[in-house]
């Protein structure tokens, strides 16, 4: 099983405020996703990525592949309440199955 | 409405009393999947089945068992729960994307209990 490390595994910050999350791993995989789950919900895919390097950006959230695809992160500008919740990396070797990161808990307080 | 459901939401037992979660899709995915989330060990696969009547282990399939009769279902079975299967679990499906990534739609989750 190829690991999926997320950091921070907590974050708190105030409204306004700009934050990235991290998901690293030693594997190298095909593509990556970034899933977040709200409190009583299951995960909801935001964006793949799948070439070395690739930037996306969905509105105020900017994902990028790491160019060894080994890494991704998730970066926030501005972050609102309703950025709040678990957010997954998940990665992806061609013809497996997806592995999930460990999760980065985000809270955004007003 | 393209869903995946669940059910039961959830669910207290006891040990050792069968029990069986219901996953139901009408996306016409091939994939389905089920996993457990347990605090700080993010979601990790149990069971997935690429199509009716292939079914294969995840990474923690002890304990558990599915079946893949038709397209749609997937039901997950604890023949004998024990408390270390207290835990929340999804169900998922999936198409296959270009690239042959699959883009997983997640249930709503079973939060399961076992006393």
């Amino acid at each position: 099983t190829q690991l999926l490390e997320q950091s921070p595994q907590f974050l708190s910050i105030q409204e306004g405020e700009n934050l990235t999350v991290y998901c690293n791993s030693s594997s190298v995989f095909s593509s990556l996703q970034w899933y977040r789950q709200e409190p009583g919900e299951g995960p909801v895919l935001l964006v793949t990525v799948v070439t070395g390097g690739e930037v996306k950006k969905l509105k105020r959230l900017t994902f990028q592949f790491g160019d060894a695809r080994k890494d991704s992160s998730l970066h926030i500008t501005a972050a609102q309440p309703g950025d709040t919740g678990l957010y997954l990396c998940a990665g992806l070797h061609v013809g497996e199955k997806l592995t999930f990161g460990t999760g980065t808990r985000l809270t955004i307080i007003p | 409405e393209a869903q995946v459901t669940q059910n039961p939401r959830y669910l207290i037992t006891v040990t050792g009393k069968k029990l069986t979660v219901t996953c139901s899709q009408n996306m016409n995915h091939e994939y389905m999947s089920w996993y457990r989330q347990d605090p700080g060990l993010g979601l990790r696969q149990i069971y997935y089945s690429m199509n009716v009547e292939v079914t294969d282990k995840g990474d923690v399939p002890e304990g558990y068992k599915v079946s893949r009769k038709e397209k749609r279902n997937f039901p997950l079975i604890l023949e004998s729960p024990s408390p270390n299967q207290t835990s929340l679990y999804f169900c998922a499906s999936s198409f296959f994307g270009t690239s042959g990534y699959n883009e997983q739609f997640f249930g709503p989750g079973t939060r399961l209990t076992v006393l």
